[in-house]
C-alpha cells in the first residue's frame, strides 16, 4: 500500500449504528487530519493529532470521536449520526503541520 | 477573519483553450497557499505551494502563481484529462503555541471538451 488509505470507501448507516472510519498513512508523516467535505461547500477541518496528540478539535459535535493510535493510523468513530453528517470524509496528512497534506480517497456516508 | 474565494464557480473550456482560476485570500500572515486538483470520487492531489508573493511553479499544462492578495492557476491548452475541481487553501502563519489552520476554498470545477 502507498500514500494514504481509507476503508470503507462507501458507508450506509441508520441513525441509531454505531461505526468507525479507519485510515492508515504510509508516508511516515507525523500530522494526521480528519475532513468533511459536503456538495459545494468548502472542506471542512474537523480534528487535527500532531504526534499522536491531538491539537485541532473544530467544534465538532460529540457524536464524531476521533481515536490516533499511533503516528500512521486514524480512527473516526461514528454514533447516533444524522442525516445532514451524510458527507465525504476525508483523511490527509503531511510531515508536520507546515507542509503539504496529501489525502485519502475518502468515505462516502450516508445516514438514514 | 481569514477568508479564502475562488472563482469562477465553474468553467467549461474547449480543448486548446487558455484559461485563468482565481484564488482570492484574506488573512493576518499567510504561511504557504496550496493548490489540489480533485476528481470525482477522489481526495484532493496535491499539485503545488507557493510561500511568497512573486513565486510561480509549473507542472505540465498548469502554473501558479501568487501575489499578496490572490494566486491564480493558468492552465495552457488544456486537455480533456486536465477536467477536475481545483482547490485552493490557504495556512496562516502560527504561533509558538499553536499552528497555522489550513482554510480551503469552495473549488472551481473545469470541464475540458474535446
Amino acid at each position: 500500500e502507498t500514500g494514504v488509505t481509507q476503508t470503507p470507501r462507501h458507508l450506509v448507516m441508520g441513525m441509531t449504528n454505531k461505526k468507525s472510519l479507519k485510515c492508515e498513512q504510509h508516508l511516515g508523516h507525523n500530522a494526521m487530519y480528519w475532513y468533511k467535505q459536503s456538495a459545494k461547500k468548502p472542506l471542512e477541518l474537523m480534528f487535527v493529532y500532531n504526534f499522536k496528540e491531538q491539537t485541532e478539535n473544530n467544534s465538532v459535535p460529540s457524536r464524531f470521536s476521533p481515536e490516533c493510535p499511533n503516528s500512521s493510523h486514524l480512527f473516526l468513530h461514528l454514533h447516533t449520526l444524522q442525516p445532514e453528517d451524510s458527507a465525504l470524509y476525508l483523511c490527509a496528512s503531511s510531515q508536520d503541520w507546515a507542509y503539504e497534506q496529501y489525502f485519502g480517497p475518502g468515505t462516502r456516508l450516508t445516514v438514514t | 477573519e481569514d477568508q479564502v474565494t475562488q472563482s469562477p464557480e465553474a468553467l467549461r473550456l474547449q480543448e486548446g483553450e487558455s484559461s485563468s482560476l482565481n484564488c482570492s485570500y484574506t488573512v493576518s500572515g499567510l504561511r504557504g497557499l496550496f493548490w489540489y486538483r480533485q476528481d470525482p470520487g477522489k481526495g484532493p492531489e496535491f499539485l503545488f505551494t507557493l510561500y511568497s508573493a512573486g513565486e510561480e511553479k509549473e507542472k505540465e499544462r498548469l502554473k501558479a502563481t501568487l501575489t499578496k492578495k490572490e494566486s491564480f492557476l493558468h492552465i495552457t491548452a488544456p486537455k480533456p484529462e486536465d477536467s477536475a475541481t481545483y482547490l485552493c487553501a490557504v495556512q496562516a502563519t502560527g504561533t509558538t503555541d499553536s499552528w497555522g489552520k489550513f482554510q480551503f476554498g469552495a473549488g472551481t470545477q473545469v470541464v475540458v471538451t474535446p
